[in-house]
C-alpha cells in the first residue's frame, strides 16, 4: 500500500526556517518524481515544488523560489522541503504528493495527509 | 502563468442528480488537465488526468471532457460520498503547475 507521511510542521516566527519531511513507503521511491503542494486556510491548492526521480532537477513556484529548497534521499525514501525566510503568507497545510507515473507526469497521485505550518 | 478559472464556485445539488463542473484556462493547455476531489481532513484524490482518463479505482460516474481552454467534470449521479471540493490542475506549462480555485459541491 502506497503511503506518504509528512512531518515537521509547527509554529514559527516570520523570517525563521523550518524543514518538512515526507516518508514514503509501499512503492519504489527512486522511480518517481515527488512534489509539495500547500493549502492556505480557506484557500485552494497551490503547487510549491517538485523534484525529479534522482534529484537531478528541482522545480519551484515563483512564490517560493529562492527561499524554499526541495531535496530527496532515495536511500531513506524521504523527500524534504527546507523553508527559509518564512512569511505569514506561507501559513498552510503542506502536502507531499507523488507523480502519477515514473516519468515526470505533473499529475499528483497519491497524496499524504499534510503537515500544518503556521508562521506567526 | 496559466490561470484556471472554475465555475460555479458552489454547486448545490441532491443525491442522484447530475453535477457539471467547469474549468476554463487562460490559454490552451491541449488535454493537459486533471481533476481532484478534496474532502475536509482528507488527502486530495486524483480523479481524472489528461482531461478524460479516469485514475485507478475511480468510479465510472466520474467523467472528464474538453480540450484547449474549456473542460468539464461530470458526475452522472451524485452519491452522498461525492460532496466535496473539486479542483482542476494543468501541467501544460511544466514545470509551472497551477490549480483552479475549486468548486464546492454541496447538498
Amino acid at each position: 500500500q502506497v503511503q506518504l507521511v509528512e512531518s515537521g510542521g509547527g509554529v514559527v516566527q516570520p523570517g525563521r526556517s523550518l524543514r518538512l519531511s515526507c516518508a514514503a513507503s509501499g512503492f519504489s521511491f527512486s522511480g518517481y518524481g515527488m512534489h509539495w503542494v500547500r493549502q492556505a486556510p480557506g484557500k485552494g491548492l497551490e503547487w510549491v515544488a517538485g523534484i525529479a526521480r534522482y534529484g537531478e532537477s528541482e522545480y519551484y513556484a515563483d512564490s517560493v523560489k529562492g527561499r524554499f529548497t526541495i531535496s530527496r534521499d532515495n536511500s531513506r525514501d524521504t523527500v524534504n522541503l527546507q523553508m527559509n525566510s518564512l512569511r505569514a503568507e506561507d501559513t498552510a497545510l503542506y502536502y507531499c504528493a507523488r507523480d502519477l507515473w515514473s516519468s515526470s507526469s505533473g499529475w499528483f497521485d497519491p497524496w499524504g495527509q499534510g503537515t500544518l505550518v503556521i508562521v506567526s | 502563468e496559466i490561470v484556471l478559472t472554475q465555475s460555479p464556485a458552489t454547486l448545490s445539488l441532491s443525491p442522484g442528480e447530475r453535477a457539471t463542473l467547469s474549468c476554463r484556462a487562460s490559454q490552451s493547455v491541449s488535454t493537459s488537465l486533471a481533476w481532484y476531489q478534496h474532502k475536509p481532513g482528507q488527502a486530495p484524490r486524483l480523479l481524472i488526468y489528461d482531461a478524460s482518463n479516469r485514475a485507478t479505482g475511480i468510479p465510472a460516474r466520474f467523467s472528464g471532457s474538453g480540450s484547449g481552454t474549456d473542460f468539464t467534470l461530470t458526475i452522472s449521479s451524485l452519491e452522498p460520498d461525492d460532496f466535496a471540493v473539486y479542483y482542476c490542475q494543468q501541467r501544460s506549462n511544466w514545470p509551472l503547475l497551477t490549480f483552479g480555485g475549486g468548486t464546492k459541491v454541496e447538498i
